[in-house]
């Protein structure tokens, strides 16, 4: 089942903050974050695990809410190099060996 | 460099051919993914791979086949090929084999065109 994720797009000025949201039907036990440039392969930013803390990759941060099956990413004070297509990946608990799937996409792009 | 390889980076083939993919992940990991992405769209899982069994299936069309050798390399069957699965072609790898607990490590993609 894909996750969903929203907006689907956000167009942002330097300096300004987004957030990303990704969201399951099923129970969650990871959620992952990627950023991909186009053209290029998905970069992975962070991995939230069930229990575990808010993470951090430089000014990005993101949260995992367990019991609404819910994460979702923080770009703090947007840089050009932020653009770019996010995606959430999820890993569910109740299989062992879930096909691991990603959401549809964020395309964030940060303008001068 | 993520440390996996795929080759070729791009192929150019007619309707009806067969092509294979070949994926080599990052030294030590057992897991191999195989994602299909369409222009501009997102990331279709297709299968995967751990220690040489199949362990998981997404949409994978009856055309495409996939299988790990012993030494961990992938490879990706692509047969009668039509217009629509032209598409960037993405192989990963993780040490971790299930539940999505391990980082995925992505190779730079093999860009396959059907005419």
């Amino acid at each position: 089942q894909q996750p969903v994720q929203s907006p689907q797009a956000v167009i942002l000025r330097e300096g300004e903050d987004a957030v990303i949201n990704c969201s399951s039907s099923k129970a969650l036990y990871s959620v992952h974050w990627y950023r991909q440039k186009h053209g290029e392969a998905p970069v992975f930013l962070m991995i939230l695990l069930k229990g575990g803390e808010q993470m951090r990759h430089e000014k990005i941060s993101a949260s995992f809410n367990e019991k609404k099956q819910q994460s979702s990413l923080y770009l703090t004070a947007s840089q050009l190099s932020y653009s770019g297509t996010y995606f959430c990946g999820t890993g569910h608990r109740d299989n062992y060996g879930q096909n691991f799937v990603f959401g549809p996409g964020t395309r964030l792009s940060v303008l001068p | 460099d993520s440390g996996v390889t795929q080759t070729p980076k791009h192929l150019i083939t007619a309707t009806g051919q067969r092509v294979t993919l070949r994926c080599s992940p990052r030294s030590g990991d057992l897991s191999v993914y195989w994602y299909q992405q369409s222009l501009d769209q997102g990331l279709q899982f297709l299968i995967q791979y751990y220690n040489g069994e199949e362990r998981a299936k997404g949409n994978i069309l009856e055309r495409f086949s996939a299988q790990q050798f012993p030494d961990l390399h992938s490879e990706l069957n692509l047969s009668s090929l039509e217009l629509g699965d032209s598409a960037l072609y993405f192989c990963a790898s993780s040490a971790d084999g299930s539940r999505g607990t391990g980082e995925l490590f992505f190779g730079e993609g093999s860009r396959l065109t059907v005419l």
